[in-house]
C-alpha cells in the first residue's frame, strides 16, 4: 500500500474559477477526511466520510465547497468560484479500525 | 469544542540538545497523535498515543489522559528534527490540532 495519496500536489488558478482535488485513502479505511491548513496554523477539519456517506461539515465549509466519495474509495473536494482567502494547503486522511490517521502530501492551492 | 494548547510555540536548540515539547487538551479524548510536518508540508506520523509511554529512537512521548497532557521528548536533536510539530486530538470522530511548536535545531 503506498498510502494516502493526493492530486494535484500543486494548483494555480484564477479567482473565480472552479477548482477540484482528489483524495485516494489507504485502501482498506472506512473513513476519510479533508483538512485545509494556511501558514502558520494548525489544519483545520473541514468534513469527512464514514465509507460513502458524508457524516459532518465544518461550519468553515461555506456553500462554494462540496465534497463527494461516490463509492466509498476516493473523495474529491471541489471549490467553486475561487476566493483569494480560499489560497492554502488542503489535506486529506484516512483512519481504518484503529483511530490512527495517516495524511497525503497535501494539494497547495494559490488563488490569484 | 475541545481545545488544544501547544508550548512552546517556537524552540531553538543547537545539535546535540534535548528538548520537550507539550500539549495540553481540554477534554477526555480516545485518540491522540503527534505528527512533524516536513518543509514541503506533509504530515508525518510520530506517535498515536491516546494514554501511556512509547519510544522510536531518539524520540518518545507520553500521555496523562486523566490531565489531558502529552509530552514529545526530542533527545540529542539533529539539524533533520527541524520543522513544526503537532498534537492532535480526537474526542468526537475528528483530530483537532494544536498550533504547532517550531523546532529549529542550528547545527
Amino acid at each position: 500500500d503506498t498510502g494516502v495519496s493526493q492530486d494535484p500536489r500543486h494548483k494555480i488558478t484564477k479567482r473565480g474559477q472552479n477548482v477540484t482535488f482528489r483524495c485516494d485513502p489507504i485502501s482498506e479505511h472506512n473513513r476519510l477526511y479533508w483538512y485545509r491548513q494556511t501558514l502558520g496554523q494548525g489544519p483545520e477539519f473541514l468534513t469527512y466520510f464514514q465509507n460513502e456517506a458524508q457524516l459532518e461539515k465544518s461550519r468553515l465549509l461555506s456553500d462554494r465547497f462540496s465534497a463527494e466519495r461516490p463509492k466509498g474509495s476516493f473523495s474529491t473536494l471541489e471549490i467553486q468560484r475561487t476566493e483569494q482567502g480560499d489560497s492554502a494547503m488542503y489535506l486529506c486522511a484516512s483512519t481504518g479500525l484503529i483511530t490512527e490517521a495517516f495524511f497525503g502530501q497535501g494539494t497547495r492551492l494559490t488563488v490569484v | 469544542g475541545i481545545q488544544v494548547e501547544q508550548s512552546p510555540p517556537d524552540l531553538i536548540l543547537q545539535e546535540g540538545a534535548n528538548s520537550t515539547l507539550r500539549c495540553n487538551f481540554s477534554d477526555s479524548v480516545n485518540n491522540l497523535q503527534w505528527f512533524h510536518q516536513n518543509p514541503w508540508g506533509q504530515l508525518i506520523n510520530l506517535f498515536y498515543i491516546p494514554s501511556g509511554t512509547k519510544q522510536n529512537g531518539r524520540l518518545s512521548a507520553t500521555t496523562v489522559a486523566t490531565e489531558r497532557y502529552s509530552l514529545l521528548y526530542i533527545s540529542s536533536s539533529q539539524t533533520t528534527d527541524s520543522g513544526v510539530y503537532f498534537c492532535a486530538v480526537m474526542n468526537t470522530d475528528k483530530l483537532i490540532f494544536g498550533t504547532g511548536t517550531r523546532l529549529q535545531v542550528f547545527p
